[in-house]
């Protein structure tokens, strides 16, 4: 079975301030992941995915995320955050062969303040 | 647009009182899913449809039906609601669901007295 973990349940930071929010994965399986933002009262969208290749992934709003293996994280970045990056964040784990199925994490706030 | 759209927004009810929530997409994407939103837990996937008459159950299925009858519509049902089901709901669609992203509608928050 297939698990995600997001250490951080919240993330206070300054505006212009780098932040990093991170993300285990657990899977038998190759894996792809994803990490997505829900800004409030809205649904998720996605900001970006691994699925092969390069470990660095690039995404929108200048968020990357790095994918590495032996230690099964995805951890999400940003060098600079802006008070409109203020959401929360959820990483999530699909398998390859046919799973058919997205496992979120419990999801990250971010909150950016001036 | 692209997008998926669901219907109410905003819904309070009382035990036992059946409603649906409907979820219509317009970008031919043949997988759908439900979606429930809680405090600490995240998404947990209630139903998901790989194409249409095909419908299976996710991790909470308990007290939802689905029906999959047109590619585009894939109404969620709470045939009697119980205040346990008072939660926020997303609907979401994809062209491929392991490594397709994933589009979600605005969210249906649902309360149960």
């Amino acid at each position: 079975a297939q698990s995600v973990t997001q250490l951080d349940s919240q993330v206070p930071v300054f505006e212009e301030a780098p932040v990093e929010l991170r993300c285990n994965y657990s899977s038998s399986v190759s894996v792809y992941l994803f990490w997505y933002v829900q800004y409030p009262n809205q649904g998720l969208q996605l900001l970006l995915k691994y699925l092969s290749g390069s470990t660095l992934v690039k995404g929108i709003n200048g968020f990357e995320a790095e994918f590495n293996k032996s230690q099964t994280s995805f951890h999400l970045r940003k060098p600079s955050v802006h008070i409109s990056d203020t959401a929360e964040y959820f990483c999530a784990v699909s398998g390859s062969g046919g799973y058919n199925k997205l496992i979120f994490g419990a999801g990250t706030r971010l909150a950016v303040h001036p | 647009e692209a997008q998926v759209t669901q219907n109410p927004r905003y819904l309070i009810t009382v035990t036992g009182k059946k409603l649906t929530v409907t979820c219509s997409q317009n970008m031919n994407h043949e997988y759908m899913s439900w979606y429930r939103q809680d405090p600490g837990l995240g998404l947990r996937q209630i139903y998901y449809s790989m194409n249409v008459e095909v419908t299976d159950k996710g991790d909470v299925p308990e007290g939802y039906k689905v029906s999959r009858k047109e590619k585009r519509n894939f109404p969620l049902i709470l045939e009697s609601p119980s205040p346990n089901q008072t939660s926020l709901y997303f609907c979401a669609s994809s062209f491929e669901i392991n490594t397709g992203e994933l589009f979600f509608g605005e969210g249906s928050r649902l309360t149960v007295l």
